[in-house]
């Protein structure tokens, strides 16, 4: 199975910083890597697709990027919305897997 | 507007058997995937299994397979997920989402509420 590794673990910011979460994957995946939001007590919101296309809805301050094995979700200029859970996921065969999240406080 | 409701949750002894179901409105349900992702308490996502649109193909997590079934039914819109000799490593909120691609191999766009399964002696 391809293994999806996040970093940080955790990531302390203030409104208005420019956050980037950097995900590794343990072969090549190609572009087939999707960002999730999780809130507390929340569902996950899908928040980007083929590595750097936003989401309907999704607002321009997120954006990502990479390729092959290593990925990166960047918030331009963090809002209070944001705080949250973020997790990668591969989809580039049938046995997807996420990484552990990263947490924006 | 997209919904999953789900249910089916509830405590459970080891080795016991639990069926989660979840309904589906407000998009094509035969022309999506469906997908079951579950979170154990305080941990992360995994995902457990994804059954294709017309129901023909099924995949699954190691950590379930052979244990676990999913299936759906396109007349009535929903999806389930057949739980069969849980193990108390299966304690965890089970989501439901709607496959965002065509085909099998796709990330989700829509989630459910999820429901809660707590295997427990």
């Amino acid at each position: 199975d391809i293994q999806m590794t996040q970093s940080p673990s955790t990531l302390s910011a203030s409104v208005g910083d420019r956050v980037t979460i950097t995900c590794r994957a343990s072969q090549g995946i190609s572009r087939w890597l999707a960002w999730y939001q999780q809130k507390p007590g929340m569902a996950p919101k899908f928040l980007i697709y083929k590595a750097s296309t936003l989401q309907s809805g999704v607002p321009s301050r997120f954006s990502g990027g990479g390729s092959g094995t290593e990925f990166t979700l960047t918030i331009s200029s963090l809002q209070p919305d944001d705080f949250a859970t973020y997790y990668c996921q591969h989809y580039n065969n049938f046995y997807v897997t996420f990484g552990q999240g990263t947490r924006v406080e | 507007e997209v919904q999953l409701l789900q249910s089916g949750g509830g405590l459970v002894q080891p080795g016991g058997s639990l069926r989660l179901s979840c309904a589906a409105s407000g998009f094509t349900f035969s022309a999506s995937a469906m997908i079951w992702v579950r979170q154990a308490p305080g941990k992360g996502l995994e995902w457990v299994a994804t059954v294709s649109p017309n129901g023909d193909i099924a995949h699954y997590a190691d950590s379930v397979k052979g244990r676990f079934t999913v299936a759906r039914d396109n007349s009535r819109d929903t999806v389930s997920l057949q739980m069969n000799s849980l193990r108390v490593e299966d304690t965890a909120l089970y989501y439901c989402a709607k496959g965002f691609l065509l085909g099998v191999v796709t990330p989700a766009d829509y989630w459910g509420p999820g429901t809660l399964v707590t295997v427990s002696s």
